[in-house]
C-alpha cells in the first residue's frame, strides 16, 4: 500500500509562515479529502484539518490546508514555539484491494 | 467528555497472539466507525485496521490482513483487535481512534486514546 510524501522536516522562527507539502496519487489525494493531524511530543495525534480545508473546533486559524490535484498542503502562519510538532496527512485509498486510509511520512517541524 | 482507552499490550514472543481492548465512552459508541492505528517507535502513523458502525464494512492495511482480526461489541461500548502470528515487525504503540462524522469508514479521525505498547521480541 503506498504512502503519502511529505518531506521529512521544516522549520521556521516565531512568526513566520511555514508550508508543509504532501504528495498523492490518484487513487488517494486525487480521489479523496485529505486531513491532517498535529502529535506533540510524546502525546497521541491530534486531527488539525479535515476535508482538505476545514478546521475542528478549537483550532486556530493560523492552520491552514488546501489541495490540487494529487498533491496537498498545510500552512501555518504565524509560527508559534507550540506549533513544534510532527504533522501528518492522510487520505483514503480507493486502490483494488482497499479501501483503506493512508498516512503522509510525516514532517517534523522546528521553531528556531 | 469523549474518551478512548486501550488495554491488552504487553511483550509478546514471535508467532503468538494478543487481543487489544479499547473501552469508549462520552459518545454514542455504535454510531460511529472505530480504527486501530500503529506507530512504531520512532516511526510514522500506519492505519492497521477500521470497522463500520455495525461491523458491516471492515478493513485492513495489507501488512497485517489475515493475521489481525478486528471487531467490536456495541453492546460493551468496545474495540477489539485480535492480532495472531505476530512479528517484531508489529512493534508499536497501538492507538484506537474514532471516526468524526457517522457511520461508514469515511474517516477523518477526531479522537484517539493514549494507546497500549505491543512488544514482540524473543
Amino acid at each position: 500500500q503506498s504512502v503519502l510524501t511529505q518531506p521529512p522536516s521544516a522549520s521556521g522562527t516565531p512568526g513566520q509562515r511555514v508550508t508543509i507539502s504532501c504528495s498523492g496519487s490518484s487513487s488517494n489525494i486525487g480521489s479523496n479529502t485529505v486531513n491532517w493531524y498535529q502529535q506533540l511530543p510524546g502525546t497521541a495525534p491530534k486531527l488539525l484539518i479535515y476535508s482538505n480545508n476545514q478546521r475542528p473546533s478549537g483550532v486556530p486559524d493560523r492552520f491552514s490546508g488546501s489541495k490540487s490535484g494529487t498533491s496537498a498542503s498545510l500552512a501555518i502562519s504565524g509560527l508559534q514555539s507550540e506549533d513544534e510538532a510532527d504533522y501528518y496527512c492522510a487520505a483514503w485509498d480507493d486502490s483494488l484491494n482497499g479501501p483503506f486510509y493512508v498516512f503522509g511520512t510525516g514532517t517534523k517541524v522546528t521553531v528556531l | 467528555e469523549v474518551q478512548l482507552v486501550e488495554s491488552g499490550g504487553g511483550l509478546v514472543q514471535p508467532g503468538r497472539s494478543l487481543r487489544l481492548s479499547c473501552a469508549a465512552s462520552g459518545f454514542t459508541f455504535d454510531d460511529y466507525a472505530m480504527h486501530w492505528v500503529r506507530q512504531a517507535p520512532g516511526k510514522g502513523l500506519e492505519w492497521v485496521s477500521g470497522i463500520s458502525w455495525n461491523s458491516g464494512s471492515i478493513g485492513y492495511a495489507d501488512s497485517v490482513k489475515g493475521r489481525f482480526t478486528i471487531s467490536r461489541d456495541n453492546a460493551k461500548n468496545s474495540l477489539y483487535l485480535q492480532m495472531n502470528s505476530l512479528r517484531a515487525e508489529d512493534t508499536a504503540l497501538y492507538y484506537c481512534a474514532k471516526e468524526l462524522r457517522f457511520g461508514e469508514l469515511s474517516g477523518p479521525f477526531d479522537y484517539w486514546g493514549q494507546g497500549t505498547l505491543v512488544t514482540v521480541s524473543s
